[in-house]
């Protein structure tokens, strides 16, 4: 298994362009999670899915969007990026609960 | 509300000895703790999980004690070794929410 994977690993990106982190995941998770972690912090929570279909907001959604429509897929969208959204993006995933969650590497990603 | 944070930032310890780091929690209706291990430039990675229901468990070189009375989290390595140096979250679950609550983190350093 290649557990969860995210691509890209590094992005730059302009004030006001939008893009899209991929997260994918091969162990059939049905909790998928995206959390940010900015320099010297702790992780906070962007959006979560408890399965295809179905997600909801964490601690800061907004400039965010995702969507699940797969079981091993939960993309996280940036529509109109801003420089406070420069930060480490990860992506998680869980079988049955919130409890012990897989992470990808990370996506670093910079808006000037 | 809500938190979970840490009393030290920073934990320097020499190879072989013991270490405790610890983490504060302020909401007496999480029952679920778990710890996790980030190693630079990786995602985080579960070690050790308890339940409110449990004052102390352990795993191998790791021990997680929980003391619900004060509200307080420590995770103690044993025989502490180069690779054990990462920064470490202690992370909470609210009652019976989807949600994990990360504190800011504590960077464990490991010398000869």
């Amino acid at each position: 298994n290649a557990g969860v994977t995210q691509t890209p690993k590094f992005r730059i990106l302009k004030i006001g362009q939008s893009m899209t982190l991929q997260c994918t995941q091969d162990m059939n998770h049905n909790y998928m999670y995206w959390y940010r972690q900015d320099p010297g912090m702790g992780l906070k929570l962007i959006y979560y899915s408890v399965g295809a279909g179905i997600t909801d907001k964490g601690e800061v959604p907004n400039g965010y969007n995702v969507s699940r429509s797969t079981t091993e897929d939960f993309p996280l969208r940036l529509e109109l990026a801003a420089p406070s959204q420069t930060s480490v993006y990860f992506c998680a995933s869980s079988y049955g609960g919130p409890g012990e969650q897989y992470f990808g590497p990370g996506t670093r990603l910079t808006v000037t | 509300g809500e938190s979970v944070g840490l009393h030290l930032p920073t934990l320097s310890v020499q190879e072989g000895d013991n270490s405790i780091i610890n983490c504060a929690y302020s909401n007496s209706a999480s029952d679920y703790f778990i710890w996790y291990k980030q190693e630079s430039g990786k995602g985080p990675q579960f070690i050790i999980d308890i339940r409110s229901n449990m004052d102390k468990r352990q795993g191998q070189r790791v021990t997680v004690l929980l003391n619900k009375t004060v509200k307080h989290l420590s995770l103690q390595i044993a025989a502490t070794q180069p690779g054990d140096s990462a920064v470490y979250f202690c992370a909470e679950i609210v009652g019976n929410t989807d949600k994990l609550i990360f504190g800011t983190g504590t960077r464990l350093q490991v010398f000869p």
